[in-house]
């Protein structure tokens, strides 16, 4: 059975880099590695997915070892608005098919 | 384009009730999951559903379930009300299957009591 582990929490101060891994064994060898925003009230936000090795965009990076059993998000210069909680998503096979498993969330917290 | 919308937003019912809650995708989409919030848990994968076929399926007992329409829109059914089953329920829409992108919608905040 697939299992993920994430920090709970992490601080940090404006304009600092933040990265943020979550650790995966026994996902699905062909799915996607995914990465969600959630603030207090809303539903989680994508952010970044990859399959190996790094993937950039626009607000994030996303590091994946060759070995698939980690993942990192890297947030650039962060804002107090960043401020929320990050959950990794993989795919993992069970009996019905495939489980889509989220990490149990690491609150950033940024302060200026 | 509208967001994924979800009704109704909260509800409160008595152990041993049924209820069901409503998702309407985004435009297009095909998939749409649904997912279980709680402070404890987590956020937890009960099903998706693809082309009005569930495609996967989470660890939640058979009082769980749901249906998908030809229009996309879905719905969700937990029977025999449990105090445990308190929780933020999300649903997600997305082009292709789950894996891929998922827009998420605000939840509808269920309360057993």
């Amino acid at each position: 059975l697939a299992k993920t582990t994430q920090p709970i929490s992490m601080d940090s101060y404006e304009g600092q880099e933040v990265n943020i891994t979550c650790s995966h064994n026994n996902i699905a060898t062909n799915d996607y590695i995914t990465w969600y925003q959630q603030f207090p009230s809303q539903g989680p936000r994508f952010i970044i997915q990859g399959y190996k090795t790094k993937v950039t965009n626009e607000v994030a990076s996303l590091f994946i070892p060759a070995d698939r059993k980690s993942s990192t998000l890297s947030l650039p210069r962060v804002s107090l608005s960043d401020t929320a909680v990050y959950y990794c998503l993989v795919a993992a096979g069970n009996q019905a098919g495939t489980a889509l498993i989220f990490g149990k969330g690491t609150t950033l917290s940024v302060s200026s | 384009k509208a967001g994924v919308t979800q009704t109704p937003r909260y509800l409160i019912k008595t152990r041993g009730q049924q209820v069901t809650l409503s998702c309407s995708p985004i435009s297009g989409h095909r998939s749409v999951s649904w997912y279980q919030q709680t402070p404890g848990q987590g956020l937890q994968f009960l099903f998706e559903y693809f082309s009005e076929t569930q495609r996967n399926k989470g660890n939640f007992p058979g009082r769980f379930s749901g249906r998908q329409f030809s229009n996309s829109r879905s719905e969700m059914n937990v029977s025999t009300l449990e105090l445990g089953d308190s929780a933020l329920y999300l649903c997600a829409s997305s082009l292709q299957l789950a894996k891929s992108e998922q827009y998420f919608g605000p939840g509808t905040r269920l309360t057993v009591t």
